[in-house]
């Protein structure tokens, strides 16, 4: 199984700032990874796919980068609206794994 | 525009079986993988199981291996999720899904007696 380790548990920001959350997997994935944003009682909204590729309707300040093994979501300038638990997930292996998930929160 | 509409669930007792549905739209269904992920209350996400395009090739996780079963109807663009034997610790929001898009609304189990 691809364990998938997300960094860091929990991130405390002010609005506008630069918000970056990384995961990196057990084994490489090439390109196959992917990023939800989950607000409370929302099912996981996609974000990013295959590490880059943008989602049409989700906002330009959202962007993914990596390949491999390691891979970064970076926000930016965040919005109050941004405050929600972040999911990286594989697809690489039939067998589906997800990243524990990164809380953001506002200051 | 892909959609992915989800149907079943609810609240049964230990020992039940309930069968959850996902109807597809937006995409070839026929020649996309599906699976499905559950949420217990208050955690992360877990895969469950995985169903080719053709059904050939089918996968579970080891928690719920044996009692569960995944389909597929291609002509009606629906998978499905035949869970039995049902135990406190599936009671979860499930959700459908298929690689690089987005998920299916979700639908809760609650398992109690």
């Amino acid at each position: 199984e691809i364990v998938l380790t997300q960094s860091p548990d929990l991130q405390s920001v002010t609005p506008k700032e630069k918000v970056t959350i990384t995961c990196r997997a057990s084994q490489s994935i090439g390109r196959s990874l992917h990023w939800y944003q989950q607000k409370p009682d929302q099912s996981p909204k996609l974000l990013i796919k295959y590490a880059s590729q943008s989602i049409s309707g989700v906002p330009s300040r959202f962007s993914g980068s990596g390949s491999g093994t390691d891979f970064t979501l970076t926000i930016n300038s965040l919005e109050a609206e941004d405050a929600a638990v972040y999911y990286c997930h594989q697809s690489s292996s039939l067998v589906w794994t997800f990243g524990q998930g990164t809380k953001v929160e506002i200051k | 525009q892909v959609d992915l509409v989800q149907s079943g669930g609810g609240v049964v007792q230990p020992g039940s079986s309930l069968r959850l549905s996902c109807a597809a739209s937006g995409f070839t269904f026929s020649t996309s993988a599906m699976h499905w992920v559950r949420q217990p209350p208050g955690r992360g996400l877990k895969w469950v199981a995985i169903i080719s395009f053709d059904g050939s090739n089918i996968q579970y996780a080891d928690s719920v291996k044996g009692r569960f079963t995944i389909s597929r109807d291609n002509s009606k663009n629906t998978v499905y999720l035949q869970m039995n034997s049902l135990r406190a610790e599936d009671t979860a929001v499930y959700y459908c899904a298929t690689p690089g898009h987005p998920w299916g609304q979700g639908t809760r189990v609650t398992v109690s007696s």
